[in-house]
Order: structure tokens, then sequence, then C-alpha cells
């Protein structure tokens, strides 16, 4: 077990529907992040929450859109989104960003297929 | 920008040693993290190196970093079919950014 729990682990959603993806960690961690991870190509980064704050938007469209209530919980929110966005979205968390030997440990996942 | 590269398969009969190598460009690397990740699931950290080390040995699992020529390996001894998923090498610059390689598949042959 990672301490890193996503929900739903699959998900099916036409392009015009509006569906959000959870994640929560419980390991106390203050950083938390989501990833793209698509068949043959390397995770590619989307978001990443410090404190509550998000400090990286790696060009991401707008039809993603994330929350970070508190230090524990992060939200995806899908909308009008491609078939070309069908991939796992991994979350991961960590103690602190800006630290040194900081060290993310990922959740297992949330499979998304775009009809 | 960075680039860290992985071969993509590696088949190994169970008991001997797999060894999954990668390659990356930023000389400037802080930390270089091996993850393993098996069919359906995230990601788990498997262990780490310190840019200033050039060995750490965990059970199995032997790092080996070579700093000047920006090559890292995992070495697993003994390997077993538990040891079947997919590995990845990251690399973490100065300004805190995990890059990934696309990934070693490993393969046990019994």
């Amino acid at each position: 077990e990672t301490g890193v729990t996503q929900t739903p682990r699959h998900l099916v959603m036409g392009m015009t529907n509006k569906k959000s993806l959870k994640c929560e960690q419980h390991l106390g961690h203050n950083a938390m992040y989501w990833y793209k991870q698509s068949a043959k190509k390397p995770l590619e980064l989307m978001f990443v929450y410090n404190f509550k704050e998000q400090t990286e938007n790696n060009s991401v469209p707008s039809r993603f859109s994330p929350e970070c209530p508190n230090s524990s919980h992060l939200f995806l929110h899908l909308h009008t989104l491609q078939p070309e966005d069908s991939a796992l979205y991994l979350c991961a968390s960590s103690q602190d960003r800006t630290s040194g030997s900081d060290t993310q440990y990922f959740g297992p996942g949330t499979r998304l297929t775009v009809l | 920008g960075e680039d860290v590269e992985q071969s993509l398969f590696l088949s190994v009969r169970e008991g001997d040693s797999s060894v999954i190598n990668c390659t990356y460009t930023d000389s400037s690397s802080t930390y270089l993290y091996w993850y393993k990740q098996e069919p359906g699931a995230g990601l788990q950290l498997l262990t780490y190196i310190f840019s200033n080390m050039d060995m750490k040995q965990d059970q199995r699992l032997t790092v080996l970093l070579n700093k000047k020529d920006k090559h890292l390996s995992l070495r697993i001894a003994d390997t077993q079919t538990g040891d079947s998923a997919i590995y990845f090498c990251a690399e973490r610059s100065p300004d805190e950014k995990l890059t990934f390689g696309t990934g070693t598949r490993l393969t046990i042959i019994p």
C-alpha cells in the first residue's frame, strides 16, 4: 500500500460528460501532483500543488481543471474531453516540493477512457 | 531540455540477474530514482540515489551511477516472477522537476 489512494480506478466517459478524479494521501505530505501516462510515452507532469497552492501547470488544456482544497486531497475535474485524453492518470504526493531530498509516492491511477 | 532514455524491453531467465539501464542528459541532476509499475497499478518507488554517490545496495537491488557518462543502472539479483513489471528511471533536476524515462518492460522467462 502506498498511502496514496485514487478513485475511481476506471472511468469511461463521453466527450460531453463532466467527471472528477479524486486523490487522497494519508502520508502527511504537503505537495501533490497529477501526471498523465499514455502508451509508449514518458510520464507527463500536468499540475503541481505545494501547500495547497498551484505551483505548476505544464500547458495543460483548460478541459482539465485541478482543485486542491487541502494538503490531503486533490481533484482533477474533466469536461468536454477528447479521445486522445484517454490515459492512466496518476496522482503523487511528496513531503515538500522544495526540499532537497523530496521523493514522490504514487497512487494506483485512474484508467480513463474517452469515447 | 532534460531527456531520459531506456530500452523498452528486457527478458531474463528466472534466477538470473536483471540489469536495466538508463541514460540521462541533465548533468545537474540531484537525485535519480527507480520506480516499478505492475499491471494495473501506479508507480512504486523502489530506490533512489543521490547524485554524488556511485552505488547503492538494498537487498536484491543494486543501483550504479556513472555520473561522467550520465548512466544509471538497476541490477536485480536472483530475478523472480514477481519482478515482472515496467521499470522507470527518473531524474530530478535542481528546480525539483522529475523527468521519467519511457520505462523498460521486464519479462521473466521460467
